[in-house]
């Protein structure tokens, strides 16, 4: 099993629409989540973080997270064609010396069609 | 706003030849990665360094690739003798001060190297 598994798209959504971006993670003791977006030949750029169960709102974007079962979602309200790029989830994972690292899944790409 | 900076941009080099990467952290930050994305590929950890040590490596990260911090500022990655399948592009990355490492991480725009 992957330590974070994302479907790899393409997600088409029309200008407007709501995306919706899912993750699921192998390792239950993880305890901060993340979504990066990335252009494609750029770098990661953080969007979101989320730690608590529940939802997180910031702007047009709300991360959810569902730690029973370890499922991590985007959703992106009034999709814009800027908002086109690959959507990276990255989950924390304790390693043995105790300090964490950030594991990516591969990305799913969002395609927003004016 | 405060980022991660990274030099060089791009760098092309022969296999076999010695590279050296570097990244300026955010001046706050105290625990310090290296990244590296494959054309195509995930984003996959290299290396985490914290208080002058590495605290965590990746089986990626063997024998030819060294990290060093030489001064307050600078965080190298160095590969002694490059491969071809080296080719990447490769992201510094820091985070503040958090619980064993946790927070968000910041990136630099990534040094893209390729190994000819």
């Amino acid at each position: 099993q992957k330590e974070v598994e994302q479907n790899s798209g393409p997600l088409s959504v029309p200008e407007g629409a709501i995306a919706s971006l899912n993750c699921t993670y192998s390792d239950r003791v993880s305890q901060s989540f993340f979504w990066y977006r990335q252009y494609s030949g750029k770098s990661p750029e953080l969007i979101m973080s989320i730690y608590s169960n529940g939802d997180k709102e910031d702007g047009r974007f709300t991360a959810q997270l569902n730690k029973a079962s370890q499922y991590v979602s985007l959703l992106i309200r009034d999709s814009q064609p800027s908002d086109s790029a690959t959507y990276l989830c990255a989950v924390n994972k304790r390693v043995n010396t105790g300090f964490q690292k950030l594991v990516f899944g591969t990305g799913t790409r969002l395609l927003v069609s004016p | 706003e405060p980022e991660v900076t990274q030099t060089p941009s791009h760098q092309v080099t022969q296999m076999g030849q010695e590279v050296i990467l570097r990244c300026v952290p955010i001046s706050n930050h105290l625990y310090f990665y290296w990244y590296r994305q494959i054309l195509g590929q995930k984003v996959e950890f290299l290396v985490s360094f914290y208080n002058n040590e590495i605290s965590e490596k990746s089986e990626i990260f063997d024998d030819q690739f060294s990290v060093e911090r030489p001064d307050g500022s600078n965080f190298t990655l160095k590969i002694r003798s490059t491969k071809l399948e080296d080719s990447a592009m490769y992201f510094c990355a820091s985070r503040l001060l958090g619980t064993r490492g946790t927070g968000e991480l910041f990136f630099g725009e990534g040094s893209r190297l390729t190994v000819l």
